[in-house]
């Protein structure tokens, strides 16, 4: 399968407790984003990497939450000290970056599911 | 700021047509068309950039008018499989923004037989 991966697909936590999640783009893609998705809303914007930095967080992000992509190629996503409200599907999705030009296709993964409790 | 789509819901019969508007207070450079099924990942279905070029995808095409800020999907001959929650994303170009999807809050379309 050379689609985006995401693991693991479903986290159950205790408030206050911190999670990592971790996305494995399409090999030769070197843009990278992560998205939230909550119940009957659309994909919300997190951040996103090109290779291994970090162009773009939003302030959605507060500062319990860190994304990192070391080498290039996977990425993780660390939630600290979580809230009931983190509940969320986390999305990642990876696209080409073809400067200037809009139109890159972004490929999404099936997603991570948590549940803080 | 997230584009705003129309209808929020439809409700069909196999074979009937239906459109789906997705439209941006802010100059769109692309408009990208993703389907979703419960519970599962965005699927991709097309990609419009700036010159209203209509692409198709088997009997599911689009339009981009970029004067009006806005896009159109269009559903022929649906069928059950068509069914899900479909999103627009409008592009955003310029900086560091280059190449990030907004989305707006989706149109959840039902097929019934």
């Amino acid at each position: 399968d050379t689609g985006v991966s995401q693991d693991p697909r479903h986290k159950i936590t205790k408030r206050g407790q911190n999670v990592t999640f971790r996305c494995d783009p399409i090999s030769e893609h070197n843009r990278l984003y992560w998205y939230r998705q909550t119940l009957g809303q659309g994909p919300e914007f997190l951040t996103y990497f090109q290779n291994e930095a970090q162009l773009e967080k939003s302030r959605l992000l507060s500062d319990r939450f860190s994304a990192e992509r070391p080498k290039g190629s996977f990425s993780t996503l660390e939630i600290q000290r979580t809230e009931q409200g983190d509940s969320a599907m986390y999305l990642c999705a990876s696209s080409l970056a073809w400067p200037g030009v809009p139109g890159n296709t972004i490929y999404f993964g099936e997603g991570s599911w948590l549940t803080v409790v | 700021q997230q584009p705003v789509q129309s209808p929020q819901a439809v409700i069909l019969r196999e074979g009937e047509d239906a459109v789906i508007n997705c439209s941006s207070s802010k100059a769109l450079y692309s408009v990208h068309w993703y389907r979703q099924k419960h519970g599962e990942a965005p699927v991709f279905l097309m990609i419009l950039l700036k010159g209203g070029e209509q692409k198709g995808h088997e009997k599911i095409s689009a339009s981009f008018n970029e004067k009006k800020q806005q896009s159109s999907l269009y559903l022929t001959a649906s069928q059950l499989s068509y069914s899900g929650t479909y999103f627009c994303g409008s592009g955003s170009t310029g900086g560091t923004s280059y190449g990030k999807l907004t989305f707006g809050q989706g149109t959840i379309l039902t097929v019934h037989p």
